[in-house]
């Protein structure tokens, strides 16, 4: 069980989107509609963003946004805000048991 | 409330065992998948593996496999994580999680930080 492949950085300005793409394989995030997105800030435990693929849990803001297409998925946060800044990982399953991508340092600039 | 409460940092010296704490409540224990999760110094998250504490299945991330035992005590809400022999590279926190909805880890322990050094 490889990790999924992200970007290492992506940035932004303070308004401006990004977007994070996790590829995995067809064993993974393209057999399932179970990728999620979790940010960690430092020294923090990871916090759920989007879960199967595309939906937000209550309390998140709706500038972060899943989307997928056959086995990559993406995170595309809108209107950046210092807050944003922080590692984001995505988590697909793969049959048995969970896979995590290699981690996105996501920085506002 | 809902949470999940992990045990306190842990210094051990190789060879020594460990078994740290992830305890439920706020929510019926059976009721949610509870995943543990590596994260070395400066690294990434790993999953270690997952169990289900209605039967007490439990399935282990392959480089994990044989290394770690995942349990749990129902009568006190409880998951565990444990090692019978650690070794220096085992320096890392360590997270449980829980899984409700399918795909889903929604609700995170504080993490314990686990280390190993003579």
């Amino acid at each position: 069980q490889s990790a999924l492949t992200q970007p290492p950085s992506a940035s932004g300005s303070p308004g401006q989107s990004v977007t994070i793409s996790c590829t995995g394989t067809s064993s993974d995030v393209g057999a399932y509609n179970y990728v999620s997105w979790y940010q960690q800030h430092p020294g923090k435990a990871p916090k759920l963003m989007i879960y199967q693929d595309t939906k937000r849990p209550s309390g998140v803001p709706d500038r972060f946004s899943g989307s997928k297409s056959g086995n990559t998925a993406s995170l595309t946060v809108s209107g950046l805000q210092a807050e944003d800044d922080a590692d984001y990982y995505c988590n697909s399953y793969a049959g048995s048991n969970y896979v995590f991508g290699s981690g996105t340092k996501v920085t506002v600039l | 409330e809902v949470q999940l409460v992990q045990s306190g940092a842990e210094v051990r010296k190789p060879g020594e065992s460990l078994k740290i704490s992830c305890k439920a409540s706020g929510y019926s224990f059976v009721t949610a998948w509870i995943g543990w999760v590596r994260q070395m110094p400066g690294k990434g998250l790993e999953w270690m593996g997952i169990m289900n504490p209605r039967d007490s299945e439990t399935r282990y991330s392959p480089s994990f496999q044989g290394q770690v035992t995942i349990s749990d005590d129902k009568s006190i809400s409880t998951a565990f994580l444990q090692w019978s022999s650690l070794k220096a590279s085992d320096t890392a926190m360590y997270y449980c999680a829980r899984s409700i909805v399918p795909g889903t880890w929604g609700l995170w322990g504080q993490g314990t930080l686990v280390t190993v050094s003579s």
